[in-house]
């Protein structure tokens, strides 16, 4: 079983719409959670982070975390077509290490 | 703010040639990572430092790999030498000392081994 695992996609919403994109991961002692945002031919951009169970809302994006099911999910509402882009979640797994899901692709549809 | 810089930005070179890739952090982070990104995927991380120190480099190939941080800010990674099948981003990050804290990326080296 992967650390981080993502469907890769891709997932295709009409604008407007809301977009979910979900993530599990393996390690019950995982204490921070992160979703980065990456464009084509571009580095992974930070666009939330989310450390205890519930929802953390900023903007459109909304990260919702239950730590007991090992699960993490990113909302965004209102897509627009500049949403389009692969989402990666990212997940602490201790002493900073960092470990990625391979992505979700994402296409709004204007 | 200035953020992570990394140069160069592309680099084509043939197999067997050696290459290397450099970063600076974002001032003030003393962690800083090195990250490969295969095309579809999600970065894997190959190195990361505390100031000068590397703390892990459980997943750097080190029969050609290698990286430094001597003065504990920029760093450069080296491959030696390089194979068809190290065709990659290497994208690095940094981070300040705190359990938890976010990364932040560089642009990336975009890397082609002909």
């Amino acid at each position: 079983q992967k650390e981080v695992e993502q469907n890769s996609g891709p997932l295709s919403v009409p604008e407007g719409a809301i977009a979910s994109l979900n993530c599990t991961y393996s390690d019950r002692v995982s204490q921070s959670f992160f979703w980065y945002r990456q464009y084509s031919g571009k580095s992974p951009e930070l666009i939330m982070s989310i450390y205890s169970n519930g929802d953390k809302e900023d903007g459109r994006f909304t990260a919702q975390l239950n730590k007991a099911s090992q699960y993490v999910s990113l909302l965004i509402r209102d897509s627009q077509p500049s949403d389009s882009a692969t989402y990666l979640c990212a997940v602490n797994l201790g002493a900073q290490k960092l470990v990625f899901g391979q992505g979700t692709r994402l296409t709004i549809n204007p | 703010e200035a953020g992570v810089v990394q140069s160069p930005r592309y680099k084509i070179i043939e197999k067997k040639q050696p290459v290397a890739f450099w970063c600076n952090p974002i001032s003030g982070h003393n962690t800083l990572y090195w990250y490969r990104q295969n095309l579809g995927q999600g970065p894997e991380l190959l190195i990361r430092y505390e100031n000068e120190e590397a703390v892990d480099d459980s997943q750097l190939p080190k029969d050609r790999f290698s990286a430094e941080r001597l003065k504990g800010v920029d760093s450069t990674l080296k491959i030696q030498p390089a194979e068809l099948g190290d065709s990659a981003v290497y994208l690095c990050a940094s981070s300040p000392h705190l359990a938890g804290a976010e990364q932040f990326f560089g642009p990336g080296t975009r890397l082609t081994v002909l």
